[in-house]
């Protein structure tokens, strides 16, 4: 398998422009997990799917975040519009139990000038 | 409120050397820890997990001891080598499941560089 696939690895926008990340969760996995990570925050939770279904969204910071999981090989992470504070790497992982180990994408790099 | 801190918070040393990380948490009913490597532009990979019956759990030059009793783990590495320049991040999981999902909470890691 080739693991969790998370697209654009790098992207560069100007505020107010709309980001949209891609993640591919390794097949079977029914657990999809959407985080961002800083260096003064390190890694948040901002949502999770279970069967494709969002679960808990609650870490996500503002409407201006949305995610999406229309089947299970597939999500998208959009952010509309951007703010310069959004600026982070945002990983994709995913799992096949409740319990067992997360598999990390390579992540996305965003910046927002 | 759950926490996981990690000390130190960046650490340097000499190829060929030991050196140990350690991981503080308040996180309870506590469930499991792990430990992530993380390299620079990568995703964090695990390296081990712990349950609360384990003391002790080896994957190579990597051991990683927890006391249940204390609330602390750590992360020893033996004979360091470059490629284990990374950061090192420690995981604890709640047996509460919220919607089904067992709450994770991530320390922020200690960054670890490993010089010639």
């Amino acid at each position: 398998d080739a693991g969790v696939i998370q697209s654009p690895r790098h992207e560069v926008t100007e505020m107010g422009q709309e980001v949209t990340l891609r993640c591919k969760p390794i097949s079977g996995h029914d657990y999809l997990f959407w985080y961002r990570q800083t260096m003064m925050r390190g890694l948040e939770l901002l949502i999770y799917f279970n069967n494709n279904v969002p679960i808990d969204d609650s870490g996500m910071p503002e409407d201006r975040f949305s995610a999406k999981m229309p089947n299970a090989s597939f999500s998208t992470l959009k952010i509309q519009p951007s703010e310069p504070r959004d600026s982070a790497v945002y990983f994709c992982a995913s799992r096949v139990s409740n319990t067992g180990e997360l598999f990390f994408g390579e992540g996305s790099r965003l910046t927002v000038l | 409120k759950n926490q996981v801190e990690q000390s130190p918070q960046s650490l340097i040393i000499l190829e060929g050397k030991n050196c140990t990380l350690q991981c503080n948490y308040t996180v309870s009913p506590f469930s499991n820890l792990r430990w992530y490597k993380q390299d620079t532009g990568r995703g964090p990979v695990s390296l081990t997990i712990m349950t609360f019956s384990e003391n002790t759990k080896s994957n190579g030059r990597y051991t990683a001891t927890l006391d249940a009793d204390t609330k602390q783990s750590s992360l020893h590495i033996t004979a360091s080598q470059l490629s284990d320049s990374a950061s090192y991040i420690c995981v604890v999981s709640e047996t509460t499941y919220s919607g089904g999902y067992q709450k994770v909470t991530f320390g922020t890691g200690t960054k670890l560089q490993v010089i010639p």
